[in-house]
């Protein structure tokens, strides 16, 4: 498709288990971005990269929380020991360059019980 | 980056203008204005960018004052389908870096 995919689009997991979400950009998008976002609340900034690399992971909210982007392509959210606190949905987009003009994912909501 | 303050919420009716201002004090020289929209259960969508005076495009139309201190994004005659949350940010025009969101202003239209 033309569009940022993600998947899986529902995910529900069980408290202290591992999960992985994945963001397949827009082909040709340089710039990709995590964001997760809870109810109510604008989308907060998780990390972005710019190529393969990590351009800034401040947002990561504690070393349970990874991200590759191995190919400069498709990137890998990696959660692990789920807590109930991480339920939110987690947004990905990708951009050509540093333009500003973000073109997001239908999101991935995660649900920790 | 700059922080952006703006209305929590706002409510309006079918057919009038909407505008919805955000101030960015702290604005660098390079950076650009930039909205989104969200629906629910969708992510955010890029409305339209500025650097100063107007900007116009089919959707909308952003206003930026000589001192860049705030923009006000306009919506005209709006109708049902434009109940959203919108988001006003400061994006680095100097640099990549990462780009924030702010908690966005709640529009709601009313018949």
């Amino acid at each position: 498709g033309a569009g940022v995919s993600q998947t899986p689009s529902n995910k529900v997991t069980e408290k202290g288990k591992y999960v992985e979400l994945r963001c397949d950009p827009i082909s040709g998008h340089t710039a990709l971005y995590w964001y997760r976002q809870s109810l109510g609340q604008g989308p907060e900034f998780l990390i972005y990269f710019q190529g393969t690399g990590a351009a800034d992971d401040s947002g990561l909210p504690n070393d349970r929380f990874f991200a590759v982007r191995p190919e400069g392509s498709v990137s890998t959210l990696k959660i692990q020991r789920t807590e109930r606190g991480d339920s939110a949905v987690y947004l990905c987009a990708s951009s050509f360059g540093n333009t500003g003009e973000l073109f997001f994912g239908e999101g991935s909501r995660l649900t920790v019980l | 980056l700059a922080k952006t303050t703006q209305p929590i919420s706002m409510d309006s009716y079918e057919g009038q203008e909407v505008n919805i201002t955000c101030s960015h004090n702290n604005i660098a020289t390079n950076d650009y204005i930039t909205w989104y929209q969200q629906f629910p259960s969708q992510g955010p969508r890029f409305i339209i960018q500025g650097y100063k005076t107007k900007v116009t495009n089919e959707v909308a139309s952003l206003f930026i004052p000589a001192d860049r201190k705030s923009s006000t994004l306009s919506l005209p005659r709006v109708s049902l389908s434009d109940t959203a949350v919108y988001y006003c940010l400061v994006v680095s025009g100097s640099s990549a870096s990462k780009i924030i969101f702010g908690s966005g202003t709640r529009l709601s239209i009313r018949p």
